[in-house]
């Protein structure tokens, strides 16, 4: 079964700060990955996702991120992060050929921005 | 289009009691979801729908049952409620693609049992 790892529970940056959000999975097989944000009292929407091609996904709001096999990773990145980017910050992983509903969430990486 | 709608927005419900959360979309979806969020534990998968008529359980199936008798609609039911199902629920709904496609998320539940 995969499993998906986020070892940064709680991130403090200063605006301008860059961030990087790490993303560890577990599955032996081919995977999509994914990104989902929400905004203080908002639900969750997608950031990004990755299923083929291209390992370095552009998102919105100036996020990418980038699938290294080797490693079972998909780092999220922002080279100047904003006050509006406060946000929890989850990254998913489901197993390619099973059921597109069967996605598994990371625990969660909560981003403080300092004004 | 509304998306995915879901209800109540909050509910207090006292150990034992029974009740059913709703969730529907309008979106035509043929893949549906529950996940609870609790702090430090991200969003677990309660179960799943890849079609009207067919569901599957996830990571936390316990406790409850669903039933996916249209496209549109997919509530979630607590049997006998429990302090440790209190959290926040949500409802995702994805369409049908070569492999997974992004979820829509419905505005959550937050759910406290006394």
């Amino acid at each position: 079964a995969q499993s998906v790892s986020q070892h940064n529970h709680h991130v403090i940056l200063s605006e301008a700060a860059s961030l990087e959000l790490g993303c560890n999975y577990s599955y032996g097989g081919t995977v999509n990955l994914f990104w989902y944000v929400q905004y203080p009292g908002q639900h969750l929407q997608l950031l990004l996702k990755y299923f083929s091609g291209d390992p370095l996904v552009k998102g919105i709001k100036g996020f990418e991120a980038e699938f290294i096999k080797s490693k079972f990773s998909f780092n999220l990145r922002k080279p100047s992060v904003q006050w509006s980017d406060t946000a929890e910050y989850f990254c998913a992983v489901n197993a390619r050929g099973s059921s597109a509903s069967k996605i598994i969430f990371g625990s969660g990486t909560r981003l403080s921005i300092r004004p | 289009n509304a998306g995915v709608t879901q209800t109540p927005k909050f509910q207090v419900l006292k150990t034992g009691q029974s009740m059913t959360l709703q969730c529907a979309q309008d979106m035509n979806h043929e893949y549906m979801s529950w996940y609870r969020q609790d702090p430090g534990m991200g969003l677990r998968l309660i179960h799943y729908s890849v079609g009207a008529g067919i569901t599957d359980q996830g990571e936390v199936p316990n406790g409850y049952n669903v039933s996916r008798s249209t496209t549109e609609d997919f509530p979630l039911r607590l049997l006998s409620a429990a302090p440790s199902q209190t959290s926040v629920y949500f409802c995702a709904s994805s369409g049908r693609s070569r492999g997974a496609d992004t979820q829509y998320f419905g505005p959550g539940t937050r759910l406290t049992v006394l």
